[in-house]
């Protein structure tokens, strides 16, 4: 089955700044890339989503890249601010199911 | 539109009780997901239904765990009997197509 590996597992940045997260996969097969977060107590939300057949998708402040040569893909978030501090979870789909990675908690610092 | 409902919210019960957990898709989704979280283990994956027929049960940890979907608007995940290690954030999720919506969770602890 599939295999999706995160990085980091944890990530600091200072407001502003922009973080970068990344994820690999391993099912050439897998077409659909979806990325959650997941507030302290709260449930995953999605908030960008690519699809195999683009290279980039951008909405406001964040962006998504795919290399599917490669397989990966990373999430970009640029102008950071503290509401951004949360764990972020990457996706790889091959149809309905997903196989997620393990994580980044991405902390904002004032 | 309610979004994925899930109750109870929280769980607390002891060791060797059964325990039920509830969730109510979104409307006209034909897909549920069931999934467990934990620090040392992250999101898994336990059980996913489609139009109302199970999937793929791989992730199901083992033959305490059992969950039905009776229809297109209900589904019960249950552990019988339950022990401490089941202590975890359980969440389903249902979706339309390829996009999962997450419930709120239901917040079990076993004692």
């Amino acid at each position: 089955g599939e295999n999706v590996e995160q990085h980091p597992s944890t990530l600091s940045v200072q407001e502003g700044d922009s973080a970068v997260i990344k994820c690999t996969y391993s099912d050439s097969a897998s077409n659909y890339f979806p990325w959650y977060k997941q507030e302290l107590g709260k449930r995953p939300q999605l908030i960008i989503d690519i699809r195999s057949n683009v290279g980039e998708k951008k909405d406001q402040r964040i962006a998504v890249t795919l290399n599917k040569t490669a397989k990966h893909f990373s999430l970009h978030i640029t102008e950071t601010q503290p509401e951004d501090s949360a764990v972020y979870f990457c996706a790889g789909s091959t149809g309905n199911q997903f196989y997620f990675g393990t994580g980044t908690s991405l902390t904002v610092i004032p | 539109d309610a979004g994925v409902i899930q109750s109870p919210r929280h769980e607390v019960t002891e060791m060797g009780q059964e325990v039920t957990l509830r969730c109510k898709p979104i409307s006209g989704h034909n897909s549920l997901f069931w999934y467990r979280q934990t620090m040392m283990r992250g999101l898994e994956l336990l059980i996913y239904f489609n139009n109302n027929v199970p999937i793929d049960d791989s992730g199901m940890p083992e033959d305490r765990f059992s969950a039905k979907m009776p229809n297109a608007s209900f589904s019960t995940l249950k552990i019988q009997p339950s022990e401490p290690r089941d202590s975890a954030v359980y969440f389903c999720a249902s979706s339309p197509d390829e996009t999962q919506y997450f419930g709120p969770g239901t917040r079990l602890l076993v004692l």
